[in-house]
């Protein structure tokens, strides 16, 4: 079975500096995707980056990029600037291709982060 | 607006007493999905629907129910509640196709306290 681990309960970073959030992996499969939600304080459930296995250029999107190693299992999340409004509980999710099978989203337990002015 | 729409946002229940969380999207979407959110523990299935009248359990399904007798509802029911299925629940919906490359569209979840 899959699993999801994010090891850093709690992180907190200065506005505008960088941080890093680390999540890991197990699985035998070859091809599946993977990705990094936000979830703030209002509770959504907010898309922030997506990576396929099958690809080896790490995903961007904005201030947000991954470091994503495949035979280590590992797809850590960037976030370069923080803003205040980037503080909020983030969780890794990874999911087999879904044709026919239950698309299922597998999370780690999340890292909850605090940005501070 | 596209979205995934739950009704309650927050429901305090007895032990016991029948309840129903709906859901519903408007965007045409074949899968939809529950999820149960708990502190330390993530996110975890609970049953998904690939279409109308195709459900199946997900990891965690004992004391849920659920139909998908339109495309756009999804609602779960709980038969008899019990304090261990206090939690945060989501619903989620997806293009079949879409689903790898976009997630999952989330809905804004309820809180359920059961006493």
């Amino acid at each position: 079975a899959q699993t999801v681990t994010q090891s850093q309960p709690e992180m907190s970073v200065q506005e505008a500096e960088t941080v890093t959030l680390s999540c890991t992996y197990d699985t035998s499969e070859n091809n599946y995707y993977l990705f990094w939600y936000k979830q703030p304080p209002s509770r959504q459930m907010i898309l922030v980056i997506r990576q396929e296995a099958y690809k080896q250029q790490n995903a961007t999107e904005n201030r947000f990029s991954v470091n994503f190693q495949k035979a280590a299992k590992s797809f850590s999340l960037k976030i370069s600037d923080s803003q205040l409004g980037d503080t909020a509980m983030y969780f890794c999710a990874f999911m087999k291709p879904p044709g026919g099978s239950q698309g299922n989203l597998i999370f780690g337990k999340g890292t909850k982060l605090s940005v501070k002015p | 607006e596209a979205q995934v729409t739950q009704n309650p946002r927050y429901l305090i229940t007895v032990t016991g007493k029948k309840l129903t969380v709906t859901c519903s999207q408007n965007m045409n979407h074949e899968y939809m999905s529950w999820y149960r959110q708990d502190p330390g523990l993530g996110l975890r299935q609970i049953y998904y629907s690939m279409n109308v009248e195709v459900t199946d359990k997900g990891d965690v399904p004992e004391g849920y129910k659920v139909s998908r007798k339109e495309k756009r509802n999804f609602p779960l029911i709980l038969e008899s509640p019990s304090p261990n299925q206090t939690s945060l629940y989501f619903c989620a919906s997806s293009f079949r196709g879409g689903l790898a490359n976009y997630g999952y569209t989330f809905g804004s979840g309820t809180r359920l306290t059961v006493v």
